[in-house]
């Protein structure tokens, strides 16, 4: 699987845009940009995925460049609720799915 | 939520006793999957299973076991437990849908 490199730490205002960035130059073309997010001491929490197009759910927007060398989820208005550590983390949708897990970048969402 | 349980939530043991540590799922998921979380580390996959008596290393297996005898759930065993075990243990279930991980509430251990 790719390695990924993301800042170490992040603040963002309350109610503005959070944008997080991941660079991931050697992934390869089946792989896919998945972003998790573990909240505390919680599991981590799945946010969103994509290949090449960008994505957006419910949560979160992805915006894969068109190289796909890196990406940059959105939180599009970040509550207090978001602060957590933010995993960027490509693989290949077949095979067994061994995540490997960075050291992530910590968001701070500032009041 | 998946229908993920892990139990027991809590466990402090001594140095040299064995530990089993139990994921269960309700929704017939057929990959399953152990990590552990120290401070300082991100997470790291101990074993992960693909079937019923089907499974694997993880990048930190050593001293580990598991078992998958059915479907819904998936055992961890620390033979002989030592310090350096101290961990949260999360398991996982991989959904149908997304083909994302679908994360436990966690298992703290201590080993004293």
């Amino acid at each position: 699987d790719a390695k990924t490199t993301q800042p170490t730490s992040m603040d963002c205002a309350e109610g503005r845009a959070a944008n997080l960035p991941c660079n991931h130059s050697t992934i390869s073309g089946n792989e896919y940009v998945y972003w998790y997010r573990q909240i505390h001491s919680q599991g981590p929490q799945y946010i969103i995925h994509g290949l090449k197009n960008n994505e957006t759910n419910e949560m979160a927007s992805l915006i894969i460049t068109e190289d796909r060398k890196s990406s940059t989820l959105i939180l599009p208005h970040a509550t207090l609720r978001d602060t957590a550590v933010y995993y960027c983390i490509a693989h290949p949708l077949q095979g067994a799915q061994k995540l490997v897990f960075g050291q992530g970048t910590r968001l701070t969402i500032n009041p | 939520d998946a229908g993920i349980t892990q139990s027991p939530r809590h466990k402090v043991t001594e140095t040299g006793t064995p530990v089993t540590l139990r994921c269960h799922q309700t929704e017939n998921h057929r990959y399953m999957y152990w990590y552990r979380q120290d401070p300082g580390h991100g997470l790291r996959l101990i074993h992960y299973s693909y079937g019923v008596k089907d499974t694997d290393k993880g990048e930190v297996s050593d001293g580990y076991s598991v078992s998958r005898s059915k479907t819904e759930d998936f055992l961890l065993t620390l033979e002989s437990a030592t310090s350096s075990q101290t961990s949260v243990y999360f398991c996982a279930i991989r959904t149908r849908d997304r083909d994302e991980q679908y994360f436990g509430p966690g298992t703290r251990l201590t080993v004293t």
